[in-house]
């Protein structure tokens, strides 16, 4: 069974520009978790998506958008990009709201 | 805010030895989820707790739910080299507003001295 797949693994980006970043969680999991982990803030929870639909959502800024297909892959779109938005995007697969939750390799982001 | 105390924040031990890890909080959890993590990877599950006072083992890891549900602990026995990375705490609180959400410990880093 193929486990969560992020990609790409590594970024670099530009201030001001935006950026997507993908997710395809596991066989039939239908709930995807997206987290930025820094150095100083540790791994902080961005948001959550169950059957197409955020159904919780962290203290980020609202630059930081996501979505979630039919298939259950989701994408994180980061927009107007800026110095301190460099960290490690990981995101977390699971069957449902409850239970195990699954991480991708992760994609890293250095904004520039 | 709701977060999650790990301690300690380092160890350094000698191959062999046992380690003791372990998460408090001040909300009540109703899932503990212990990772692992190499640099530049994901977390590794390596426990998953959902009954205050379960204790679960993984071969030489042994996870605790506290009777509380504002604890857990993670115990390695006989340590190896391998076992060097970082370990986190994580969990999910009680409570609508908190779906999917899972708060993170701050991480033990390990090493191990061959």
């Amino acid at each position: 069974k193929a486990g969560v797949t992020q990609t790409p693994r590594y970024l670099i980006k530009t201030r001001g520009q935006q950026v997507t970043l993908s997710c395809s969680p596991i066989s039939g999991h239908r709930s995807v978790s997206w987290y930025q982990q820094t150095p100083g803030q540790g791994l902080q929870f961005l948001f959550e998506y169950f059957s197409e639909t955020q159904r919780n959502k962290g203290n980020f800024p609202g630059r930081f958008s996501g979505r979630q297909f039919s298939n259950s892959r989701s994408e994180m779109n980061v927009s107007t990009l800026e110095l301190g938005d460099s960290a490690l995007y990981l995101c977390a697969s699971s069957a449902g709201t409850v239970g195990e939750a699954f991480f991708g390799q992760g994609t890293r982001l250095t904004v520039v | 805010g709701q977060q999650l105390n790990q301690s300690p924040q380092s160890m350094f031990i000698q191959e062999g030895e046992d380690v003791s890890m372990n998460c408090t909080s001040s909300s009540i959890f109703n899932t503990w989820l212990w990772y692992k993590q190499d640099p530049g990877e994901g977390p590794v599950l390596l426990i998953a707790l959902y009954k205050a006072g379960e204790l679960t083992s993984n071969g030489r890891l042994t996870a605790q739910f506290g009777i509380t549900r504002k604890d857990s602990f993670l115990n390695i026995s006989a340590s190896i080299p391998s076992d060097v990375g970082i370990y986190f705490c994580a969990g999910r609180i009680l409570g609508s507003s908190n779906t999917g959400k899972l708060i993170f410990g701050q991480g033990t880093t390990l090493q191990v001295k061959p």
